[in-house]
């Protein structure tokens, strides 16, 4: 059972065009790691949110954490081809109790120039 | 900032060959992670490793072992390696259990299996 889906699976976009990616989990996250791997590299951590509600900002990636903390949103502002790349969120639920840590199923993002 | 490391960075073997793949986590991380990426497939969950006793155990095939040794790299050892091995192979450590601290990946041995 995947507990953390992403949408939209692909995405294909122009340079310059908005978009946004999803995490979402029936699961509550004690955090949730957002990572970008680009092809034969190892993924890249972009950013971590704890705070249910939370919002951070990496230059024109906003990251956002659902009040609840079973949810996620990436969303990058006029994307460059430079943000093509393998889209991650990635965490340990609640009290799982192991060290479980699962990836969601990914976004992988391809930006036109 | 040092980062984890990986070795060897690519891997060529025939089946029923044995490999053995070294990871060196980022100084003062006591817990490191193995992951398996297929082809246009995200990371599966192999083994952990804290304070270098296993942690968890995911989809690991029962032909592959590893260990997380005294200065805290680990070996993943795999033995009668079959095609569908073939992949990328990641590693990663974070400080404390992955409920709280991120993982930091390093950039993976890229295992061909003929």
């Amino acid at each position: 059972t995947q507990l953390l889906e992403q949408s939209p699976q692909f995405l294909s976009i122009q340079e310059g065009e908005n978009l946004t990616v999803y995490c979402n989990s029936s699961s509550v996250f004690s955090s949730l790691q957002w990572y970008r791997q680009e092809p034969g590299e190892g993924p890249v951590l972009l950013v971590t949110v704890v705070t249910g509600g939370e919002v951070k900002k990496l230059k024109r990636l906003t990251f956002q954490f659902g009040d609840a903390r079973k949810d996620s949103s990436l969303h990058i502002t006029a994307a460059q081809p430079g943000d093509t790349g393998l889209y991650l969120c990635a965490g340990a639920p609640w009290g799982s109790g192991t060290y479980k840590y699962i990836f969601g199923t990914g976004t992988r993002l391809k930006v036109l120039a | 900032a040092a980062g984890v490391i990986q070795s060897p960075r690519h891997l060529i073997k025939e089946k029923r060959e044995t490999a053995t793949l070294k990871c060196y986590p980022i100084p003062r991380h006591d817990t490191v992670y193995w992951y398996q990426q297929g082809p246009g497939q995200d990371p599966q969950f192999l083994i952990s490793f804290y304070e270098k006793m296993q942690s968890d155990k995911g989809s690991i095939p029962d032909r592959f072992s590893a260990q997380q040794f005294s200065d805290y790299h680990s070996e993943l050892n795999m033995s009668s390696l079959e095609l569908g091995d073939s992949a990328l192979y990641f590693c990663a450590s974070s400080l404390g259990w992955a409920g709280g601290s991120p993982l930091h990946f390093g950039n993976g041995t890229r295992l061909t299996v003929t």
